[in-house]
């Protein structure tokens, strides 16, 4: 079945510092990939997507591109700010088998920490 | 525009006690989910419901049951609560049909559980 396996945190960073969290998934065929986002005691909310190999996806200044050859999508941002601090979740859905009806597949998580 | 609403926020059973988590949507979703999020381990699928009148198992079923009443509500029950089932609850909704690998999830900010 389906999987996504994201860094392990948490990540602590400075203010203005690059930002790499790191995702790889398993599954067959082309599944779509997304980020999400979730600020303390809210939902999640989508960050950036992709849909089909080598598409970029960006959003508030971060990006990830969708890499087939090995099976990653990589969350980047050039200069974090402490409002990014977060937990951050990559997420699947798809791939082969036909029918998904937008079912999502999300790693376990990163929560990112940006101090001043 | 309110999206995605869950109640109740907060909640705390004994074991053995039940209680409905209730979800509504406002945006005209064929698509629904119940998710649960525990520390580590992301969020995992219970329930969704892929139209109105269609219910299916996802990842962690076991303790649950839920009704789509109609297209804007499904909700998510507890027969038994036990301890294990201790987490936060997340509900979702997508305009995903069969084809709808790319559409996102939008999420309600989710009901703590505790059960003692």
């Amino acid at each position: 079945g389906n999987s996504v396996t994201q860094m392990e945190g948490p990540v602590t960073l400075s203010e203005e510092a690059f930002l790499t969290i790191n995702c790889t998934y398993t599954a067959t065929g082309y599944p779509s990939l997304f980020w999400y986002v979730q600020y303390p005691g809210e939902g999640l909310q989508l960050l950036l997507k992709a849909t089909k190999a080598d598409d970029k996806g960006s959003n508030k200044g971060f990006e990830a591109t969708y890499r087939k050859e090995t099976t990653s999508f990589h969350l980047e941002k050039g200069s974090v700010q402490v409002s990014d601090s977060a937990v951050y979740f990559c997420a699947l859905s798809g791939g082969a088998g036909g029918t998904s009806y937008g079912k999502l597949t999300f790693g376990q998580g990163t929560i990112l920490t940006v101090h001043p | 525009n309110a999206g995605v609403t869950q109640t109740p926020k907060f909640q705390v059973l004994k074991t053995g006690q039940s209680m409905t988590l209730q979800c509504a949507q406002d945006m005209n979703h064929n698509s629904m989910y119940w998710y649960r999020q525990d520390p580590g381990m992301g969020l995992r699928l219970i329930y969704y419901s892929a139209s109105e009148g269609t219910t299916d198992k996802g990842e962690v079923p076991n303790g649950y049951n839920v009704s789509r009443l109609n297209k804007r509500e499904f909700s998510l029950r507890l027969e038994s609560a036990a301890p294990s089932q201790t987490s936060v609850y997340f509900c979702a909704s997508s305009e995903a049909t069969d084809r709808g690998r790319g559409s996102p999830l939008h999420f309600g900010n989710g009901t703590r559980l505790t059960v003692t």
